[in-house]
């Protein structure tokens, strides 16, 4: 089955750029979503579709995936993003639905 | 708003069945795939299984390895997982989520635990 790999954690000063990386195998070939996770509280979608926002997360956060890497970039990072964030990729030829093992997004 | 809340949860020994349910408002249920989304503190975030919006299409994490089935009540507004043969591996926070296309998961509920010890 298809693996996904994340760094387990960012640390980042408020105001500043975290940028939290997803590879796999050809992973610019497939679709990938983007979780934010607060303690005790269910994921919120915050990018689909490599790049797209659902309406109501801030253009802060910001998807891409080119050269066998997705990345989530939050620009100008505040306390209250400090989250686990999880990359969601859909193999496509299984039909199932993969989470990396998230990223701890620490706000210093 | 979309609202989507799990119960059914509970303490359950090894080798015994389960049945979750899961209560869709605010969207026209019938119109929604779904999904079982499951969370432990070891493993993280594991899909589970996908039904879709006539129930005439699942898919199954390899883990579930027969032992559970997804269904849906579009009368009634639910989705179910019965899972059968637990195991203590299978100890989780089980989330209800809908199918945001692309094989996103655009609304989540608040979870219901399943703890299966002996």
């Amino acid at each position: 089955s298809y693996l996904v790999t994340q760094s387990t954690s960012v640390s980042v000063a408020p105001g500043q750029t975290a940028k939290i990386t997803c590879g796999g195998p050809d992973i610019e070939r497939k679709i990938v979503h983007w979780y934010q996770q607060k303690p005790g509280q269910a994921p919120v979608l915050v990018i689909f579709y490599d790049e797209d926002r659902p309406s109501g997360i801030p253009e802060r956060f910001s998807g891409s995936n080119s050269g066998n890497m997705a990345s989530l970039t939050i620009s100008g990072v505040e306390a209250g993003d400090e989250a686990d964030y999880y990359c969601q990729v859909w193999d496509t030829v299984t039909a199932h639905r993969v989470f990396g093992g998230g990223t701890k997004l620490t706000v210093l | 708003q979309v609202q989507l809340v799990e119960s059914g949860g509970g303490v359950v020994q090894p080798g015994r069945s389960l049945r979750l349910s899961c209560a869709v408002s605010g969207v026209i249920f019938s119109d929604y795939p779904m999904h079982w989304v499951r969370q432990t503190p070891d493993k993280g975030l594991e899909w589970v299984a996908f039904i879709s919006h006539d129930g005439t299409n699942r898919n199954y994490a390899d883990f579930v390895k027969g032992r559970f089935s997804i269904s849906r009540d579009n009368s009634e507004n639910r989705q179910y997982l019965q899972m059968n043969s637990l195991t203590t591996e299978d100890t989780a926070l089980y989330y209800c989520a809908s199918d945001g296309g692309g094989g996103s998961f655009d609304h989540w509920g608040q979870g219901t635990l399943v703890t299966v010890s002996s």
